[in-house]
């Protein structure tokens, strides 16, 4: 079956900064790419997706890449703001990842 | 549109008892998907149901099961509860299976 792996498991940014997430999976027949954002206490809301006939994809200050030959996607946030401050999860697409803790710093 | 929506949001079992939970999906989706979420072992998917057919499942064993109704709305059920199944069940509606929008969830205590 599908495997994901996210890394980092934790990531602490200065407000302003580009942080990076990135996931592999292991299904080569996996076609959509989906992140979601978790607050605490709250329920995961999906913030941006891709499919696999499309390399890059772009909603304000969030992008997601992926690389279908290396079996990696990967979720960038431009100019970090607390409101942030989540937890990211990659999905491929009912697999999840085990979830980035974002810190963004002020 | 209204949201996903999930009864009960809180529920208290012991051991050994069996407990239903209910999903409403958002208007006009008919894919219902149900995942388990505990602090170790994450976000796990549990079964997708589409158009009252079971389409995917997840690695669970038989005592979670799921139903969906012919407006959608969507049924699990957890047989012989152990305590290893106390976690915050979230639902998830889809259109067509992709783009979920997630359930607040019932969060679930096995004593």
């Amino acid at each position: 079956g599908e495997n994901v792996e996210q890394h980092p498991s934790t990531l602490s940014v200065q407000e302003g900064d580009s942080a990076v997430i990135k996931c592999t999976y292991s299904d080569s027949a996996s076609n959509y790419f989906p992140w979601y954002k978790q607050e605490l206490g709250k329920r995961p809301q999906l913030i941006i997706d891709i499919r696999s006939n499309v390399g890059e994809k772009k909603d304000q200050r969030i992008a997601v890449t992926l690389n279908k030959t290396a079996k990696h996607f990967s979720l960038h946030i431009t100019e970090t703001q607390p409101e942030d401050s989540a937890v990211y999860f990659c999905a491929a697409p009912w697999v999840f990842g085990a979830g980035t803790i974002l810190r963004v710093k002020s | 549109k209204a949201g996903v929506t999930q009864t009960p949001r809180y529920l208290i079992k012991t051991r050994g008892q069996q407990v239903t939970l209910s999903c409403s999906p958002i208007s006009g989706h008919r894919s219902v998907s149900w995942y388990q979420q505990t602090p170790g072992q994450g976000l796990q998917f549990l079964f997708e149901y589409f158009s009252e057919t079971q389409r995917n499942k997840g690695n669970f064993p038989g005592r979670f099961s799921g139903r969906q109704f012919s407006n959608s709305r969507s049924e699990m059920n957890v047989s012989t509860l152990e305590l290893g199944d106390s976690a915050l069940y979230l639902c998830a509606s889809s259109h067509q299976g992709v783009e979920q929008y997630f359930g607040p969830g019932t969060r679930l205590t096995v004593l």
